[in-house]
């Protein structure tokens, strides 16, 4: 059961404009959500993080909203840079099972020059 | 460096056969985690530990996977008569917990492929 989903496999965006990647989630439990950034042949890597207390969490060029309703969260990248083109993960933490991290399936972001 | 770093990076296996993996954490981190990861989904939590105890195992894959972390430092998760089926990314992670919320740091990964 795929407690976190992205739904877009990929997204195409040129440089300088808005990328905007989207997760929903299906736990009301998360309480810790975050976004990690994946290069080939690396680990994630930790890019910005919101708890479920706020709707909005900025750092420089990326911003990180999240709507409890809906169960959505959406990361923004502004202006977007072709060094942003990677595998980004969004991820989610539920307390109750010791803030261990429910993972989407990612989406491939290419950022054209 | 610092971060956390895992060997071997790569590994080929016959089916059947036994392979180890080690995952050194950053230094100061209470908490690690094992992840797999294989193509097209995101990482799968595996297990964790808090310090020496092993907190959450009913994740593992199988009991052919098994893992420790003896001290409290370094961890090794070992797949004992290796499937095709287990050719993934193996991912550790770790963080320091002192309550609330926490961010968790990965290493670069050991890519199993299993023949």
């Amino acid at each position: 059961d795929q407690q976190v989903k992205q739904n877009s496999p990929s997204l195409s965006v040129q440089e300088g404009r808005i990328s905007i990647l989207n997760c929903d989630y299906t736990n009301s439990m998360f309480d810790y959500f975050l976004w990690y950034k994946k290069y080939p042949a690396e680990g994630p890597t930790f890019l910005i993080s919101i708890s479920s207390i706020k709707d909005k969490n900025e750092d420089g060029r990326f911003t990180v909203f999240l709507n409890k309703s809906a169960k959505h969260l959406s990361l923004h990248i502004v202006p977007s840079q072709p060094g942003d083109s990677a595998v980004y993960f969004c991820a989610a933490s539920d307390p109750n099972t010791g803030n261990q991290f429910y993972f989407g399936t990612g989406t491939s972001l290419t950022v054209i020059p | 460096d610092t971060g956390v770093s895992q060997d071997p990076r790569h590994k080929i296996t016959k089916r059947g056969q036994n392979v180890t993996f080690r995952c050194d954490p950053i230094s100061e981190h209470n908490r690690l985690y094992w992840y797999r990861q294989t193509l097209g989904q995101g990482p799968e939590f595996l297990t964790y530990f808090q310090n020496e105890a092993q907190l959450e195992k009913s994740r593992l894959l199988s009991d052919r996977f098994s893992a420790e972390r003896p001290k409290g430092s370094f961890s090794t998760l070992e797949i004992q008569r290796t499937e095709q089926g287990d050719s993934a990314m193996y991912l550790c992670a770790s963080s320091l917990v002192v309550g609330g919320y926490n961010e968790q740091f990965f290493g670069p990964g050991t890519r199993l492929t299993v023949l």
